[in-house]
């Protein structure tokens, strides 16, 4: 398996565009995951999913931030209007059950 | 709230010398603990899982620990390599969720 993909790897924007990001997980993998990483609030959890359904949005800092999977193969984050202050890099991972979590690339995102 | 401490926040080794990173958190009701290695630019790669469970694991040069009671772990780095140079980070997943907690992470470097 090549692992989490996510994409695109890098992405600048301007403030008020939206802004996609996608992941690919494991094969065979029930959990999905996304994290934001930032210089101040290290490594945090957005949102995650069990078998395509959202457990935990909690993390989800606002309205603007959503989350899909509308299949096994495949999920998105979305930005809508993005905001300079959401320039970090977005994580996405994925495990089978309580197991470890193995994590993609990552797609760093720049907002002007 | 659980939260995850790790000390010290960066150590810099010559090569050869044997290390020892510190992770604590605070809620003892954990699931699992987790150590990654995230090099710059690039994705967190999963080192080690220790279960509740358990109280050690090792994988080749690497031993981590896990004191549950005690809400410690400690990674061992036995020989240390220019290789080695990444930060290191700890990760709890606490009992009745998926959310992995991370800490903010130690960077180390190994220095020829």
């Amino acid at each position: 398996d090549a692992g989490v993909i996510q994409s695109p790897r890098h992405e600048v924007t301007e403030m008020g565009q939206e802004v996609t990001l996608r992941c690919k997980p494991i094969s065979g993998h029930d959990y999905l995951f996304w994290y934001r990483q930032t210089m101040m609030r290290g490594l945090e959890l957005l949102i995650y999913f069990n078998n395509n359904v959202p457990i935990d949005d909690s993390g989800m800092p606002e309205d603007r931030f959503s989350a899909k999977m509308p299949n096994a193969s495949f999920s998105t984050l979305k930005i809508q209007p993005s905001e300079p202050r959401d320039s970090a890099v977005y994580f996405c991972a994925s495990s089978f059950a309580q197991a470890i979590q193995y994590f993609g690339a990552g797609t760093r995102l720049s907002v002007l | 709230k659980q939260e995850v401490t790790q000390i010290p926040a960066a150590l810099s080794v010559p090569e050869g010398e044997n290390l020892v990173l510190n992770c604590s958190f605070t809620d003892s009701a954990i699931y699992n603990l987790q150590w990654f290695r995230q090099d710059p630019g690039k994705g967190l790669t999963s080192l080690l899982l220790i279960q509740s469970s358990q109280r050690e694991q090792t994988s080749g040069r690497l031993n981590a620990s896990l004191d549950k009671s005690s809400g410690r772990s400690t990674l061992y780095i036995a020989a240390s390599q220019p290789g080695d140079s990444a930060t290191y980070l700890c990760a709890v997943l606490s009992g009745g969720y998926n959310k992995l907690i991370f800490g903010a992470g130690t960077r180390l470097a190994v220095h020829p």
